[in-house]
């Protein structure tokens, strides 16, 4: 069974600062991981993925993640949050795993980035 | 065009009523989804259809009725909902050709459900 653990349902960053969201995952198979962002109403949007390539993932509006096997994380990074990155951020999982749940995403409960000017 | 659209934005509804969402998707894609999200909580997936046919379906209550009509529309009839149905319903959709997993799931804007 797969799992996702995002640590800090709520951070709160200076405009300018370093964003880090953290993300741990579960998977007894190779896992592809991935990174939403939801606006409030809004719908979500794929930021990036991991699926077995290169373990730093670059994404859109400047983020990136780092896959690191030995540690189970795929960590989100900005080097300088904006006020337009606060919104709530979804780590999910999936894989190939047999069973009933191959191929769904098993997402985390969020993380509310909040951006102070 | 990677957009899937959701209709309508907003909807309220008695529990004695029937009502539908629909979602659609130009994108060719082969795999559609429902999701149901609370407020403050991640999705929770709801039904998959694969190559129009139901795939998955997450122990939903008989009340929701999910239809794929083609490859591009998705329907969630509703029927004798509950106040504690009241979410947001978000439809996604993804390419579905190459194994689910690695894909990336399209979501739409969502339908904003109130039950009273």
């Amino acid at each position: 069974a797969q799992s996702v653990t995002q640590l800090g349902s709520h951070v709160s960053v200076s405009e300018g600062a370093l964003v880090l969201l953290r993300c741990n995952y579960s998977s007894s198979v190779p896992p592809y991981l991935f990174w939403y962002v939801q606006y409030p109403n809004q719908g979500l949007q794929l930021l990036l993925k991991y699926t077995s390539a290169a373990t730093l993932v670059k994404g859109i509006n400047g983020f990136e993640a780092e896959f690191k096997k030995s540690e189970t994380s795929f960590h989100l990074t900005k080097p300088s949050a904006h006020m337009s990155d606060a919104a709530e951020y979804f780590c999910a999982v999936s894989s190939d795993e047999d069973g009933g749940s191959q191929g769904n995403l098993i997402f985390g409960k969020g993380t509310k980035l909040s951006v102070k000017p | 065009d990677t957009e899937v659209t959701q209709t309508p934005k907003h909807l309220v509804m008695g529990m004695t009523n029937k009502k539908s969402l629909k979602c659609e998707q130009h994108m060719g894609h082969r795999a559609m989804y429902w999701y149901k999200q609370k407020a403050k909580k991640p999705p929770e997936l709801m039904f998959v259809y694969s190559y129009e046919k139901l795939s998955i379906n997450e122990s939903v209550p008989s009340r929701f009725s999910p239809e794929c009509p083609n490859s591009s529309l998705l329907n969630l009839h509703l029927h004798a909902l509950q106040p504690e149905d009241s979410a947001l319903y978000l439809c996604a959709s993804s390419q579905g050709t190459s194994g689910r997993a690695r894909e990336t799931q399209y979501f739409g804007p969502g339908t904003r459900l109130l039950v009273l």
